[in-house]
């Protein structure tokens, strides 16, 4: 059984440019939900998927998008980058949209200068 | 909106001491309430959680306890060891819902 990967780990962008960050589910897992979570703060709920449509979403403006696969990865797409856009970008799988049974990936720390 | 408040914000202890918790929610039809351990540099584990059916659990020198009727549920950690150190988020999530809610965070440090 392989757990939550994501890709890239570390990533340096510019102000305006746009971003894609990549989540692979665990196995047996249909649903994936992003996190942002700023320097010394609670991860802050993006969005989920689940069965490959958007099912719920934070405070989040629509520059932040996502897509979830057939094979129930997702990606998150950030639009027109901003500094305060600088966080760790964790995505969490489970089964069916529980809360439960939630597995965390190790992350994708952006930088935006 | 839903919120989760979490204190203390930081918590230092000495070894073999317990340390607590405390975080209370907001959305009532909240009824799944897990706990995440996050080391530095590390993806959030998930140590503990409690479904609203249930008043306690207990998981060898980590407790939580539950009190819907005040929405607030804690967590207990007896006989701290310096590898306890670590950041620690409680959430709420209805479950079967879409969005778990994240307090803020403690960070937990025990003093050898």
């Amino acid at each position: 059984e392989t757990g939550v990967t994501q890709s890239p780990t570390h990533l340096i962008k510019t102000r305006g440019q746009q971003v894609t960050l990549r989540c692979s589910s665990q196995s047996g897992h249909n649903t994936v939900s992003w996190y942002q979570q700023a320097l010394g703060q609670g991860p802050q709920f993006i969005f989920q998927y689940y069965r490959e449509e958007e099912n719920g979403r934070g405070n989040f403006p629509p520059r932040f998008s996502g897509l979830q696969f057939p094979n129930y990865s997702s990606e998150l797409n950030v639009n027109a980058l901003e500094l305060d856009d600088s966080a760790l970008y964790l995505c969490a799988s489970s089964f069916n949209d529980r809360a439960y049974g939630y597995t965390f990936g190790s992350g994708t720390r952006l930088t935006v200068v | 909106g839903e919120n989760v408040e979490q204190h203390p914000s930081t918590l230092s202890v000495q070894e073999g001491d317990s340390a607590v918790i405390k975080c209370t929610y907001s959305d009532s039809a909240s009824n799944y309430f897990p706990w995440y351990k996050q080391e530095l540099g590390k993806r959030p584990q998930l140590i503990i959680d409690i479904r609203s059916n249930v008043g306690e659990k207990k998981d060898q020198r980590i407790a939580v306890t539950l009190n819907k009727t005040a929405k607030h549920f804690s967590l207990h950690i007896t006989e701290t060891q310096p590898e306890d150190s670590a950041v620690y988020f409680c959430a709420a999530s209805t479950g079967g819902g879409f969005k778990t809610i994240f307090g803020a965070g403690t960070r937990l440090f025990v003093k050898a």
